[in-house]
């Protein structure tokens, strides 16, 4: 069965960094693009990052963009997340997502089940 | 970016009735539109891509329609384990791929 499961959710002061992992299962996962998503505390989902499947092309939400990074090890079937400078707006639960493969249809066909990362002092 | 509107923020729905939510865009999408369905501490699941389109598994009482800027996602017939949350996501306009806020159904 096709599985992400993320780790390293945590909770961080202000100014801090943490990375997140998403482990991959059930699936060949060097042939797929993925995606980190977030939802803050009663929030909706919002989109966070894209990496393709080398980990050579990342594209990033504006209020994100120079503070995370996205990458990929095709050799250990796992997606990241480094964050830095974190600030309490980063509050939320974060997921990894599976991008489709039909060409041209850019819908995310599998998530994990997320991992909380609170920003406080 | 594209705006994505949901509406009823909330659908009061008793089991065996049809529930149909709607989600508006700011600018067309053509059909590159899907919905997902949330539990309460559980992954997003995908129910509905490029706008009508079932994903693998889905149960056929979830039919989704439309395209441009208006769509709909129908349950026709209620079970107990559809009472969720339901969002709908543009893929058209990238980045960045914008969801709806969500439309809670829940039990009448």
């Amino acid at each position: 069965e096709a599985q992400l499961v993320e780790s390293g959710g945590n909770l961080v002061q202000p100014g801090g960094s943490l990375r997140l992992s998403c482990a991959a299962s059930g699936f060949t996962f060097s042939n797929f693009w993925f995606h980190w998503v977030r939802q803050a505390p009663g929030q909706g989902l919002v989109w966070v990052s894209r990496i393709n499947i080398d980990g050579s092309i990342a594209i990033y939400a504006e209020s994100v963009q120079g503070r995370f990074t996205i990458s990929r090890d095709n050799t250990r079937n796992t997606l990241y997340l480094q964050m830095n400078s974190l600030s309490v707006e980063d509050t939320a639960v974060y997921y990894c997502a599976r991008e489709g493969l039909e060409t041209g249809e850019w819908y995310f066909d599998l998530w994990g089940r997320g991992t909380l990362i609170t920003v406080s002092s | 970016e594209i705006v994505m509107t949901q509406s009823p923020a909330t659908l009061s729905v008793s089991p065996g009735e049809r529930a149909t939510l709607s989600c508006r865009t700011s600018q067309s999408v053509s059909s590159k539109l899907a919905w997902y369905q949330q539990k309460r501490g559980q992954a997003p699941r995908l129910l509905i891509y490029a706008a009508s389109t079932r994903a693998t598994g889905i149960p056929a009482r979830f039919s989704g329609s439309g395209s441009g800027t208006d769509f709909t996602l129908t349950i026709s017939s209620l079970q107990s384990e559809d009472f969720a949350v339901y969002y709908c996501q543009q893929y058209n306009n990238w980045p960045p791929w914008t969801f709806g806020q969500g439309t809670k159904v829940e039990v009448k």
